[in-house]
């Protein structure tokens, strides 16, 4: 069955700092990869998603990723994070033509000013 | 406003007793999902419905059933065989074709179960 990993579990950054949150997953085939984002008190909301052709994706409020297939990886950054950033963010895959999604655990980032 | 609705926001209920929660989309998506959160687990999908009246199992469908007679609408009923109900419970939806395979979800259901 397709995994998802997320390494960090909780991450603590300053404003300003870079970050990125790791993500791996098991399936060797075709895979649509997403990383969701879930503020405070808000629905889950998609950051991001790659599909097919450049690995590296842009998603909304400055956020990347890049999807390297030797390594089954799909790696969140941003350059620069904000107080707004703390939340939990989650890796998911799509593997092939199935429907529904694998996430991974999550990661719970927060920013201190 | 389009989008996914979930009442209650917080349910109660003993154990033993089965209970429904509701999910509806007015988005005119095909297809519903509903998935369950725990602390530190991430999402697991309970079950799906890619159209009306028809429905698959998620990876963790035991304890629960679902119905699918409107398009709108996706109500799980949480069973009194779930061995652990107390959880988080998302609704989500996705609109037509497979090319730009995107989820919307709702706010989510907090069921705790005494």
């Amino acid at each position: 069955a397709q995994s998802v990993s997320q390494h960090n579990h909780h991450v603590i950054l300053s404003e300003a700092a870079s970050l990125e949150l790791g993500c791996n997953y098991s399936y060797g085939g075709t895979v649509n990869l997403f990383w969701y984002v879930q503020y405070p008190g808000q629905h889950l909301q998609l950051l991001l998603k790659y599909f097919s052709g450049d690995p590296l994706v842009k998603g909304i409020k400055g956020f990347e990723a890049e999807f390297i297939k030797s390594k089954f990886s799909f790696n969140l950054r941003k350059p620069s994070v904000q107080w707004s950033d703390t939340a939990e963010y989650f890796c998911a895959v799509r593997q092939g033509g199935a429907d529904g999604l694998t996430f991974g655990k999550g990661t719970h980032l927060i920013i201190q000013p | 406003d389009g989008g996914i609705t979930q009442s209650p926001k917080y349910l109660f209920r003993k154990e033993g007793q089965n209970v429904t929660l509701s999910c509806e989309q007015n988005l005119n998506h095909d297809a519903m999902y509903w998935y369950r959160q725990d602390p530190g687990q991430g999402l697991r999908l309970i079950y799906y419905s890619q159209i009306v009246n028809d429905f698959q199992k998620g990876d963790i469908a035991e304890g629960y059933s679902v119905s699918r007679e409107k398009k709108e609408s996706f109500p799980l009923t949480v069973t009194s065989a779930q061995k652990n109900p107390t959880a988080f419970y998302l609704c989500a939806s996705r609109g037509p074709g497979q090319g730009f395979y995107e989820q919307y979800f709702g706010p989510g259901t907090r069921l705790t179960v005494t």
